[in-house]
C-alpha cells in the first residue's frame, strides 16, 4: 500500500472548517483514499472513503486532486466533540488480502 | 451482535504470564485485524485474517504472539511469557468489504 504523509497536528475554532491535508504521491490507479479518526480512549471510527471523485456524507467531505497525489478532509463545522487523531489510508478496496496501515496521523484540537 | 466485541476489557497479569484476548467480530464480516496501541502512540499492525486465506501474520512482533480464527466467527490472540513492554491496548476489527468496525479494546497490563 502506498504511504501517506500528514501534519502532526493542527488547531481548528469550533464552527469553522477543519481541513485535514494528506499526502500519497505514490497511490496505485487501483488504490482508494481512506479516513478514519480516533477519539480518546475509543476504536478507530470510519469517516468517508473515495477513489478519485469528491465524496460527502454525513460526517464529512473528501476532496481529492486531480492527479489523486493529494487529498483533504473537512469537517464543515468543527465541534469540540471532533477533537481526534485523523487518519488517512491509501488501499485497495475491499477485502483484498490487504491490512490496514494506521500512520501516525494528525491529532486535531478543536478549541472553543 | 450490534458491533464488535472485545473481552476482558482489562486485564493485569504478572510478568511471565500467559494471557489471551478475546475478539467476537460483527457476524458475516470475513476481514478480521488486530493491532496493538501503546500508551500515546499510533496503531501497530498485528495480524490480519480474511476468510480461508493463509492469516498476514507479519506484524507479529516476536514467537510470543499468535492468533487463531475459528472460520469467520471468534478470535483470539495469545501472548506467551508476557513482558512489561508488551502492556498495551489491543484492539480487534472486523469488515465486510469497505469499512472496519473496531472494537473498545483489550487494555493489557504487565505489572
Amino acid at each position: 500500500d502506498a504511504k501517506t504523509t500528514q501534519p502532526p497536528s493542527m488547531d481548528c475554532a469550533e464552527g469553522r472548517a477543519a481541513n485535514l491535508p494528506c499526502n500519497h504521491s505514490t497511490i496505485s490507479g487501483n488504490e482508494y483514499v481512506y479516513w478514519y479518526r480516533q477519539i480518546h480512549s475509543q476504536g478507530p471510527q470510519y469517516i468517508i472513503h473515495g477513489l478519485k471523485n469528491n465524496e460527502t456524507n454525513e460526517m464529512a467531505s473528501l476532496i481529492i486532486t486531480e492527479d489523486r497525489k493529494s487529498s483533504t478532509l473537512i469537517l464543515p463545522h468543527a465541534t469540540l466533540r471532533d477533537t481526534a487523531v485523523y487518519y488517512c489510508i491509501v488501499r485497495v478496496a475491499g477485502n483484498s488480502g490487504y491490512a490496514l496501515n494506521f500512520g501516525k496521523g494528525t491529532s486535531l484540537l478543536v478549541t472553543p | 451482535g450490534a458491533g464488535v466485541s472485545q473481552s476482558p476489557s482489562n486485564k493485569v497479569t504478572e510478568k511471565g504470564k500467559d494471557v489471551e484476548l478475546r475478539c467476537d467480530p460483527i457476524s458475516g464480516h470475513t476481514a478480521l485485524y488486530w493491532y496493538r496501541q501503546r500508551l500515546g502512540q499510533g496503531l501497530e499492525f498485528l495480524i490480519y485474517f480474511q476468510g480461508n486465506s493463509a492469516p498476514d501474520k507479519s506484524g507479529l512482533p516476536s514467537d510470543r504472539f499468535s492468533a487463531e480464527r475459528t472460520g469467520e466467527s471468534v478470535s483470539t490472540l495469545t501472548i506467551q511469557r508476557t513482558q512489561q513492554e508488551d502492556s498495551a491496548v489491543y484492539l480487534c476489527a472486523s469488515s465486510q468489504n469497505t469499512e472496519a468496525f473496531f472494537g473498545q479494546g483489550t487494555r493489557l497490563t504487565v505489572v
